[in-house]
């Protein structure tokens, strides 16, 4: 049965970058065709789609984000990751790591604060 | 880039009701679109998929329809497990845009 598990800071200052990280288990980030992303969602409001990227290496992110976002993967360790740099308190959110395009499987969510 | 515009923003309604929800798009996304079932704390969940496909162990009473522009997603009996709030999702460019979702509560 394949599970995300998002980990990271919950705390980011001002300017800083969030970096959070998706552990796959239950299947392997390389061996299908599937997508592989972020989500965010502010506390109280909707989903925003932040990025993919393609088990080929190939990634697509949000246009109003792309600046300041990077996907990447390691197949090693069967992880993907997601940068976000020079952070405000308009990016607090809870962050969701998911599979496929749609998104069939999703990550628990994580809380990421940004606060001096 | 596409919008996704949703329609109501809150449904009151009964166990028993039928409930319907439109998505719109603001431009053709053929049959890209996608549902979400999402209760507080956690994780959204995949209902429909390419507008009128049923994900896996999704109730039957979920439907979706449309394509193009507009889209429908219906509950035909609604059930005391069903309010949530419920998120379209565009899937045809290469990033995904979310409608701003519609919370279903009990009237």
């Amino acid at each position: 049965q394949l599970q995300l598990q998002e980990s990271g800071p919950g705390l980011v200052k001002p300017s800083e970058t969030l970096s959070l990280t998706c552990t796959v288990s239950g299947g392997s980030i390389s061996s299908s065709s599937y997508y592989w992303g972020w989500i965010r969602q502010p506390p109280g409001k909707g989903l925003e789609w932040i990025g993919s990227i393609y088990y080929s290496g190939s990634t697509y992110y949000n246009p109003s984000l792309k600046s300041r976002v990077t996907i990447s993967v390691d197949t090693s360790k069967n992880q993907f990751s997601l940068k976000l740099s020079s952070v405000t308190a308009a990016d607090t959110a809870v962050y969701y790591c998911a599979r496929g395009e749609p998104r069939t499987h999703w990550g628990q969510g994580t809380l990421v604060t940004v606060s001096s | 880039d596409i919008q996704m515009t949703q329609s109501p923003s809150t449904l009151s309604a009964s166990v028993g009701d039928r409930v319907t929800i439109t998505c719109r798009a603001s431009q053709s996304i053929s049959s890209w679109l996608a549902w979400y079932q999402q209760k507080p704390g956690k994780a959204p969940k995949l209902l429909i998929y390419k507008a009128s496909s049923l994900e896996s162990g999704v109730p039957s009473r979920f439907s979706g329809s449309g394509s193009g522009t507009e889209f429908t997603l219906t509950i035909s009996s609604l059930q005391p497990d069903d309010f949530a709030t419920y998120y379209c999702q565009q899937y045809n460019s290469y990033w995904g845009t979310f409608g701003q979702g519609t919370k279903v509560e009990i009237k």
